[in-house]
């Protein structure tokens, strides 16, 4: 079946460090993408999002970019903070999906180290 | 202030008691959802609403029921509820529909059934 997943469930880093979350889709028909942000005890929340015409979007410390070839998307977090430890989520919805709506990968934890 | 509020956060019930956890949203959108969160299997969508009285299945609804009487309630109902039903769950909505463009997610109720 076609899914959204994260390649590494966890990522450790030191606080100052620049840190690549990745994910990696099989849908190619797949054309709005988002990176959500859960710390423990909340719901996800929105970080930043990428259409399919588009291969790199910024955001404050954040960057994401989307390779259509290698159907790969990454989060890059500038200058890595202890409050930026949480798990990470990457999301995508294809155009041609008649119900459901965001589909989840199954998260990365990032932990920032002091 | 914007918001998407859940209730209740904890919740201990026993096997075939049903249940009803409720969801509100104070920001007039017209697309709400349940997703439930599970270890190593991330966020999967059990229901969605695209307006008030128009509900469809997700990923995973067996087991759920959903209204939509009104446009800023969407409560997930589970009429006997069962322990494989253990879980994290969220209600979220959104302003631009189903393709997740400003999702807001509530703080998550956990629920244990035993």
């Amino acid at each position: 079946g076609e899914s959204v997943g994260l390649h590494l469930p966890t990522l450790s880093v030191q606080e100052g460090d620049n840190s690549i979350i990745n994910c990696a889709y099989s849908n190619s028909a797949s054309d709005y993408f988002i990176w959500y942000k859960q710390e423990s005890g909340k719901g996800p929340q929105f970080i930043i999002d990428i259409r399919s015409n588009m291969d790199k979007r910024q955001g404050q410390r954040v960057t994401v970019l989307l390779n259509k070839t290698v159907k790969h998307l990454s989060l890059q977090i500038a200058a890595t903070q202890p409050g930026d430890s949480a798990v990470y989520f990457c999301a995508e919805i294809s155009a041609n999906q008649a119900g459901t709506a965001l589909i989840f990968g199954k998260g990365t934890t990032l932990s920032v180290s002091s | 202030e914007a918001q998407v509020t859940q209730n209740p956060r904890y919740l201990i019930t026993v096997t075939g008691k049903k249940l009803t956890v409720t969801c509100s949203q104070n920001m007039n959108h017209e697309y709400m959802s349940w997703y439930r969160q599970d270890p190593g299997l991330g966020l999967r969508q059990i229901y969605y609403s695209m307006n008030v009285e128009v509900t469809d299945k997700g990923d995973v609804p067996e087991g759920y029921k959903v209204s939509r009487k009104e446009k800023r309630n969407f409560p997930l109902i589970l009429e006997s509820p069962s322990p494989n039903q253990t879980s994290l769950y969220f209600c979220a909505s959104s302003s631009q529909g189903r393709r997740g463009y400003g999702y807001t997610f509530g703080s998550g109720t956990r629920l244990t059934v035993v």
